[in-house]
């Protein structure tokens, strides 16, 4: 196990609807990505967050976005959803910008 | 955008045959990684590779690093039911910029 949790495992909503999703990392590490990954698809990159900041945001709207708490846990929130938002989120420990990423679990998020 | 490509996208093997998978980048990278995913499961970290033409081994599990730092490849020697799974590379275009991840190779290995 890799030490970084998520909360919730699965989760329904309707579309239009608002989710926060949470993560928390492994013990010291101090940055965590979020990814969107799709049924039969890799990862894609949605943000990372560094000692609180933003650090980097790939090609998702203004209603994907999320926070870093001082203990470096952090939360997805996802406005107005839409059918094709369903897909299992992941976050990703690491100690450092450039360091080995420990993926959580993931969310199951279905839209409907 | 940088774009990372993985082929072959399936892979059936019987038990003890050997498989490979490619990653190909549209931009050179700073590093790249591997994982690999279980079937209902969650990307698990396998291997980091960061020089040109670097070759690192993990039991039957070989990665290279091309020398234009622009592809990779991974081989398993002598496949195993418990090399099931789907394999990602994700490249890194410079430090401190996110891994882009590939769309994986799904690997079927029948006994």
């Amino acid at each position: 196990e890799t030490g970084v949790t998520q909360s919730p495992t699965h989760l329904i909503k309707t579309r239009g609807q608002q989710v926060t999703l949470r993560c928390s990392s492994q013990s010291g590490h101090n940055t965590v990505s979020w990814y969107q990954q799709a049924l039969g698809q890799g990862p894609q990159f949605i943000f990372q967050y560094y000692r609180e900041e933003e650090n980097g945001r790939g090609n998702f709207p203004p209603r994907f976005s999320g926070l870093q708490f001082p203990n470096y846990s952090s939360e997805l929130n996802v406005n107005a959803l839409e059918l094709d938002d369903s897909a299992l989120y992941l976050c990703a420990s690491s100690l450092a910008l450039a360091d080995t990423q420990y993926f959580g679990p993931g969310t199951r998020l279905t839209v409907l | 955008g940088q774009q990372v490509m993985q082929i072959p996208q399936y892979q059936h093997v019987q038990e003890g045959e050997d498989f490979t998978t490619y990653c190909n980048s549209s931009t050179t990278l700073s590093n790249i990684q591997w994982y690999k995913q279980r079937p209902g499961g969650h990307p698990v970290f396998l291997i980091q590779l960061v020089k040109s033409g670097e070759v690192k081994k993990q039991k039957r599990l070989t990665f290279q690093f091309g020398e234009a730092k622009k592809n990779s490849s991974l081989h398993i020697t002598a496949t195993q039911t418990t090399d099931v799974g789907t394999y990602f590379c994700a490249g890194r275009q410079n430090y401190g910029q996110n891994f882009v991840f590939g769309p994986g190779t799904r690997l079927s290995v029948l006994p």
